[in-house]
């Protein structure tokens, strides 16, 4: 069965420093995400993203988030200058067309980032 | 704006005990809901997804139902195996396109 594949699977960084995070959604999806989880907590909506672009964000993708699609097939997202609360299991997601509004969201297994 | 509750937040039983997991959600302006199940340091799997317009769903040894009107969701467990130990997580897609998610049901299954 197809998957979403996210690597790496733990990275730790040190506060003010960029990461990437990257995600291989399944290959027919249109429609992408990044959740992310912190320790003892919900999973969080962070963004969608739809024919190249943000569909929907929440509060907490602020300027220093960006998410790009670089060459149809990887989904990145990018924290441009990591704070220690951004310490969290982030989780890609994608899920089929948007017209099928019901199509379930499948899950990768997530990149664990630690801010130090 | 929209909030999500599972009851219990843990559960521990015999193997082959049946069971229930509870969701509420406050607004019942939902697309569909899912439920979920995540395995410690893994991934969210998909387990069952209810359509808004739908009252039930069920997968082998699981039963999904929704009532929007209440708010309420309920994942049925059958014949419970040391193997469904896990968290079980319940989310409904409002109008747009975010899940949003409930806190979970830790479960564990004795043999």
């Amino acid at each position: 069965e197809p998957e979403v594949t996210q690597t790496p699977s733990h990275q730790v960084t040190q506060m003010g420093q960029e990461v990437i995070l990257r995600c291989v959604p399944i290959s027919n999806h249109l429609y992408f995400y990044w959740y992310r989880q912190i320790l003892g907590q919900k999973v969080e909506f962070l963004v969608s993203f739809y024919n190249n672009e943000i569909s929907e964000k929440s509060e907490i993708f602020d300027d220093q988030f960006s998410v790009e699609r670089p060459d149809g097939s990887n989904f990145t997202l990018k924290i441009r200058s990591t704070k220690l609360e951004d310490s969290a299991m982030y989780f890609c997601a994608s899920s089929q067309d948007s017209a099928l509004r019901n199509s379930p969201l499948h899950f990768g297994n997530g990149t664990r980032l630690t801010v130090t | 704006k929209q909030e999500v509750t599972q009851i219990p937040a843990a559960l521990s039983v015999p193997e082959g005990e049946n069971l229930v997991l509870n969701c509420s959600f406050t607004d019942s302006a939902i697309y569909n809901l899912q439920w979920f199940r995540q395995d410690p340091g893994k991934g969210l799997t998909s387990l069952l997804l209810i359509q808004s317009s739908q009252r039930e769903q069920t997968s082998g040894r699981l039963n999904a139902s929704l009532d929007k009107s209440s708010g309420r969701s309920t994942l049925y467990i059958a014949a419970s195996q040391p193997g469904d130990s896990a968290t079980y997580l319940c989310a409904v897609k409002e109008y747009g396109n975010k899940l949003v998610f409930g806190a979970g049901t830790i479960l564990r299954v004795k043999s």
